[in-house]
């Protein structure tokens, strides 16, 4: 069975400076990885998708499968990125849902 | 554009009551989903439907019962609710068509069980 693993539950980091994420997953086939975001009172919504290598709010995340990672990265972080963030992991094809990590709490601090 | 609703958005019920979740979207997605957020455990899936009276178990479907009669609706039942499904549950929904396999999130219900 696959798995999502996010070792921070929460992160806090002072207004500017770097940010990542952890993200770590197994699946013995080919996945597709996600970063979803919920900011306070929001609903989830879709920050990034490694399929479409794209940047997004100023976070990259890059999909590495030799040390089946998918870590998101900031170089500079805002106040409003303060959020829960979830990585997932959709099994390539099918109908089936995401498998959630846990979640990390970012909190950026001014 | 309503998009994904779910209803109620607040729930209180008593351990034994049968209790009904509701989900509703308006784009005519193929794929539905429901998931329950837990403190400690983020997001697991509960049940999906590929289409309509097509649905799936998924990774803690015990104590839940879904149907999918139309297409835009997909209603969660708790037959018997207990304490441990005190959560806020998530209904989302995806396009068969999408590139990216973007799924769409509702509101969610908090549900408490006393």
């Amino acid at each position: 069975a696959q798995r999502v693993t996010q070792p921070e539950k929460l992160l806090s980091v002072f207004k500017g400076a770097p940010v990542e994420l952890k993200c770590n997953y197994s699946y013995s086939g080919s996945p597709e990885l996600f970063w979803y975001v919920q900011y306070s009172r929001q609903r989830l919504q879709l920050l990034l998708r490694h399929i479409s290598r794209e940047s997004i709010k100023g976070f990259t995340a890059d999909l590495n499968k030799g040390e089946t990672s998918f870590h998101l990265k900031k170089p500079f972080a805002q106040e409003e990125d303060s959020a829960m963030y979830y990585c997932a992991l959709k099994r390539g094809g099918g109908a089936d849902g995401l498998t959630f990590g846990k979640g990390t709490h970012l909190i950026i601090q001014p | 554009d309503a998009g994904i609703t779910q209803s109620p958005r607040y729930k209180i019920t008593e351990t034994g009551r049968q209790v009904t979740l509701m989900c509703h979207q308006t784009w005519s997605h193929s794929y539905m989903f429901w998931y329950r957020q837990d403190l400690g455990h983020g997001l697991r899936l509960i049940y999906y439907s590929a289409a309509a009276d097509i649905t799936d178990k998924g990774e803690v479907p015990d104590g839940y019962v879904v149907s999918r009669s139309k297409t835009e609706n997909f209603p969660l039942t708790l037959e018997s609710a207990t304490r441990s499904q005190t959560s806020v549950y998530f209904c989302a929904s995806r396009d068969t068509g999408g590139a990216y396999n973007e799924q769409f999130f509702g509101p969610g219900t908090r549900l408490t069980v006393l």
